[in-house]
C-alpha cells in the first residue's frame, strides 16, 4: 500500500533551536519527495523537491535530505523563527504530477 | 508571478444552494487541481485538467461539478452539498500533470461551510 508516515505528530520548540521532522514512506513506484509547509487555513507552498539521485537540498534554513534506499527523509530547521509554525508536509510522487501521496503533517510550534 | 488565486475566502451555503467556487493562474500553466482537506488531515485530490479537458475524477460525487473555461480558470460548481462536505478546498496547478519535477503551486484555499 503507498503510504507516508510521518513523525513526529507534533513538536513544540523555542525560538532560535533547530529540529528535525522524519518521513518514511512505501510509496512505489518513486519518482520524488516533496516537503510543504502549510500554515493554519491556507495552501501548501513548496520548500524542497527532490529525486532519487538526490541525498540533500537546502531553501535557506530548511534543508531536506533522502534515503532512497531506506526510503527515509529528513527535514531540518536550523535557527526557527515564529514564523516556522506550520504544518509540514511530506509529499511522495509515483510518477506523474497528480500521483501524489501525502503525510499526515507534523505540526511545528515555536515558542518565544 | 508563482500565484494562485482563489474566491471567495470564506463560504457558507446551505444544502438547497448553488455555488462556485473560483481559481485563477497566470503562469501559463496547463494542469489544474481541486483538493478537500478536511482539519488536520492532507489533501485529498478531487479533479485534475491538463489542457483544459478533465482528465481525473477521484470518484467525487455529481454534487461537485468542475469546470474549466480557459487555461487560466477553474472553477468547481457546488449543488445540493451534505454538512460533512465542509472542508478546504484548495486549487493547485503545474506545468503539466505528466513526468517531471514540477511544483504544484497551491491556492490560499476557500474554506467552505454547508449548513
Amino acid at each position: 500500500k503507498n503510504q507516508v508516515e510521518q513523525s513526529p505528530q507534533s513538536l513544540i520548540i523555542l525560538e532560535g533551536k533547530n529540529c528535525t521532522l522524519q518521513c518514511n514512506y512505501t510509496v512505489s513506484p518513486f519518482s520524488n519527495l516533496r516537503w510543504y509547509k502549510q500554515d493554519t487555513g491556507r495552501g501548501p507552498v513548496s520548500l524542497t523537491i527532490m529525486t532519487f539521485s538526490e541525498n540533500t537540498k537546502s531553501n535557506g534554513r530548511y534543508t531536506a535530505t533522502l534515503d532512497a534506499d531506506t526510503k527515509q527523509s529528513s527535514l531540518h530547521i536550523t535557527a526557527s523563527q515564529l514564523s516556522d509554525s506550520a504544518s509540514y508536509i511530506c509529499v511522495v510522487s509515483r510518477g506523474s504530477n497528480y500521483k501524489l501521496t501525502f503525510g499526515k503533517g507534523t505540526l511545528l510550534t515555536v515558542n518565544p | 508571478d508563482t500565484e494562485v488565486t482563489q474566491t471567495p475566502k470564506h463560504l457558507v451555503m446551505g444544502m438547497t444552494n448553488k455555488k462556485s467556487l473560483k481559481c485563477e493562474q497566470h503562469m501559463g500553466h496547463r494542469a489544474m487541481y481541486w483538493y478537500k482537506q478536511k482539519a488536520k488531515k492532507p489533501p485529498e485530490l478531487m479533479f485534475v485538467y491538463s489542457y483544459e479537458k478533465l482528465s481525473i475524477n477521484e470518484s467525487v460525487p455529481s454534487r461537485f461539478s468542475p469546470e474549466c473555461p480557459n487555461s487560466s480558470l477553474l472553477n468547481l460548481h457546488l449543488h445540493a452539498l451534505q454538512p460533512e462536505d465542509s472542508a478546504l478546498y484548495l486549487c493547485a496547478s503545474s506545468q503539466t500533470p505528466g513526468e517531471g519535477l514540477y511544483e504544484q503551486y497551491f491556492g490560499p484555499g476557500t474554506r467552505l461551510t454547508v449548513t
